[in-house]
C-alpha cells in the first residue's frame, strides 16, 4: 500500500517552455503533498508544501510563479516549471501523506533536463 | 530551522562486514528521524525510522539508535549484502505531537558499497 506515482518520470525540453509534473496517490487519499528538488550527488531540498484545496506553502528561496504547484484533488498535485532553463535541470520528487499521523511516502521522481 | 550533517559521506565495506552511518540534528524540537534508502533513479523508500520517547529500534538487519540528548542518530546495517548498495539518508522532523509527522530536512546522503 501507499504508493505514490510520477508522471513522467524523465522529461527534455527547450529553454523557455513550461513542464507540469503530475504527483499522485494511488491508493490512498493525500491531504497534504511535498515537492523536492535533488540536484546530482546531493540530497533533497524541500521546495513546497501542498495541502488539498488551498495555495501551497514555499520554502524560502523557491519562486513560487517560477513553480507553480496545484493540488486540486486528494490524489493529485501538480508542478508547473514556468519558462524553464538549464539551470532549473534536476531531479524532481514529490511525495504525500494521509494526514499528519502518517509518514510521507514518495514517489520515484522526474528527471528534467533543460536543453 | 533543523539543521542535519550526516557522515560519512561515502562508505566502503566487504560483504558480511557491518556498516554504520551517522547523523546529528540542531532543533530540539525534532522528534521523528527516519533513514531513506535511494537507489539510481529512484525515489527515496523508508527504511526504518524511531521517535524520540524510543533509544534504538531494529528490524532484521538494520537498527538505528538515538541520543537524544546528544542529538545524534546512527543507523547500523549488519551482514551487509550487494543489494544493500544505494545511497542512504537520515532526515529529522518537528512533530505537534507525540504520533504526528512534520515537515522533513534530509542530511546529505551516505553512498554505500558493499563489494562482493
Amino acid at each position: 500500500g501507499a504508493v505514490v506515482s510520477q508522471h513522467p518520470s524523465w522529461v527534455i525540453c527547450k529553454s523557455g517552455t513550461s513542464v507540469k509534473i503530475e504527483c499522485r496517490s494511488l491508493d490512498f487519499q493525500a491531504t497534504t503533498m511535498f515537492w523536492y528538488r535533488q540536484f546530482p550527488k546531493q540530497s533533497l531540498m524541500l521546495m513546497a508544501t501542498s495541502n488539498e484545496g488551498s495555495k501551497a506553502t514555499y520554502e524560502q528561496g523557491v519562486e513560487k510563479d517560477k513553480f507553480l504547484i496545484n493540488h486540486a484533488s486528494l490524489t493529485l498535485s501538480t508542478l508547473t516549471v514556468t519558462s524553464a532553463h538549464p539551470e532549473d535541470s534536476s531531479f524532481y520528487i514529490c511525495s504525500a501523506r494521509m494526514d499528519s499521523n502518517q509518514p510521507q511516502h514518495f514517489g520515484d521522481g522526474t528527471r528534467l533536463s533543460i536543453l | 530551522g533543523e539543521n542535519v550533517e550526516q557522515h560519512p559521506s561515502t562508505l566502503s565495506v566487504q560483504e558480511g562486514d557491518s556498516a554504520v552511518i551517522k547523523c546529528t540534528y540542531s532543533d530540539s524540537a525534532s522528534n521523528y528521524f527516519p533513514w531513506y534508502k535511494q537507489e539510481l533513479g529512484k525515489g527515496p523508500q523508508l527504511i526504518i525510522d524511531i521517535r524520540s520517547n524510543v533509544g534504538e529500534k531494529k528490524d532484521q538487519r538494520i537498527a538505528v539508535t538515538l541520543n537524544k540528548t546528544a542529538k545524534h542518530f546512527s543507523l547500523h546495517i549488519t551482514e551487509t549484502q550487494p543489494e544493500d548498495s544505494a545511497v542512504y539518508f537520515c532526515a529529522a522532523s518537528p512533530g505537534a505531537g507525540g504520533t504526528s509527522y512534520g515537515k522533513l530536512t534530509f542530511g546529505q546522503g551516505t553512498i554505500l558499497t558493499v563489494h562482493p
